[in-house]
C-alpha cells in the first residue's frame, strides 16, 4: 500500500520569498507523484504531476517539484510567493497511473502568505 | 471545454436518511471517481467507476455505494447517515488509457451536512 506524509500543516512565508512545500512518499513500486491545490470552497486544481520522465517537473503558477528517489521526496517549491497563492496544498500518489486507481492524499499543508 | 461538474453544492441531512450526490464528467473522459474530504483533511478515495461497473474500492463501508450511467455520468448513495459521513464529497474524471490517464480532474465538490 502506498501513503503520503506532508511534514507541516501549516506553513508561513512572507511575499516574494521562497515557498517550499514538503512531501514524502511510501510506495513498493514506482510511483505516480501528484501535487493539487484548493482554494475556500472549490475542488483541487492539479498544480503539477511527475510521470517517471523528468525529475524537476514544472506546474503551472510557477510551482515546481523535484522527484527523489532516494530520499522518496517530492518536494513543492516556488521562487518568489505571491498573496494569491495562499491556499491548501495537497501531495498524493498513485500506482498505476491515477485514471485506473484511486489516489491516497496526504492530509495538505496550509499556505500562509504574509503581506 | 465543460469541466466536471457535481450537483447539488450543499445538502443538509439527518441521521439515518440517505443520499444521492450527481456527478457528470470532464468531456471525453468516461472513469469517474469519488472522494470525501473531511474537515481538515486531505481527500480519501471511496470508488471508481469505469464501463458502468465499479472497479476499484477505497476502505468505505457497502452503506457507500455509486452508479454509473451509459452517458458516462455517475451517482454517490449514501444510506444509513451518520454524523461522521458529513464532509465535501468530490467527484474526478479521467482516461482509463493513454498518454493522459494518469490525470485526475476534480469537481468543486458537494458539501453534505449530517444533523
Amino acid at each position: 500500500a502506498q501513503s503520503v506524509t506532508q511534514l507541516g500543516s501549516h506553513v508561513s512565508v512572507s511575499e516574494g520569498a521562497l515557498v517550499l512545500l514538503r512531501c514524502n512518499y511510501s510506495s513498493s513500486v514506482p510511483p505516480y507523484l501528484f501535487w493539487y491545490v484548493q482554494y475556500p470552497n472549490q475542488g483541487l486544481q492539479l498544480l503539477l504531476k511527475y510521470t517517471s520522465a523528468a525529475t524537476l517537473v514544472k506546474g503551472i503558477n510557477g510551482f515546481e517539484a523535484e522527484f527523489k528517489k532516494s530520499e522518496t521526496s517530492f518536494h513543492l517549491t516556488k521562487p518568489s510567493a505571491h498573496m494569491s497563492d495562499a491556499a491548501e496544498y495537497f501531495c498524493a500518489v498513485s500506482l498505476s497511473g491515477g485514471g485506473a486507481d484511486g489516489l491516497t492524499f496526504g492530509k495538505g499543508t496550509h499556505l500562509i502568505i504574509q503581506p | 471545454d465543460a469541466g466536471v461538474t457535481q450537483s447539488p453544492t450543499h445538502l443538509i441531512k439527518t441521521r439515518g436518511q440517505q443520499v444521492t450526490l450527481r456527478c457528470s464528467p470532464k468531456s471525453g473522459h468516461d472513469t469517474v471517481s469519488w472522494y470525501q474530504q473531511a474537515l481538515g483533511q486531505g481527500p480519501q478515495f471511496i470508488f471508481q467507476y469505469y464501463e458502468e461497473e465499479e472497479r476499484q474500492r477505497g476502505n468505505f463501508p457497502d452503506r457507500f455505494s455509486g452508479h454509473q450511467f451509459p452517458n458516462y455520468s455517475s451517482e454517490l448513495n449514501v444510506n444509513a447517515l451518520l454524523l461522521g459521513d458529513s464532509a465535501l464529497y468530490l467527484c474526478a474524471s479521467s482516461l482509463p488509457w493513454g498518454s493522459q490517464r494518469e490525470t485526475q480532474y476534480f469537481g468543486p465538490g458537494t458539501r453534505l451536512l449530517v444533523l
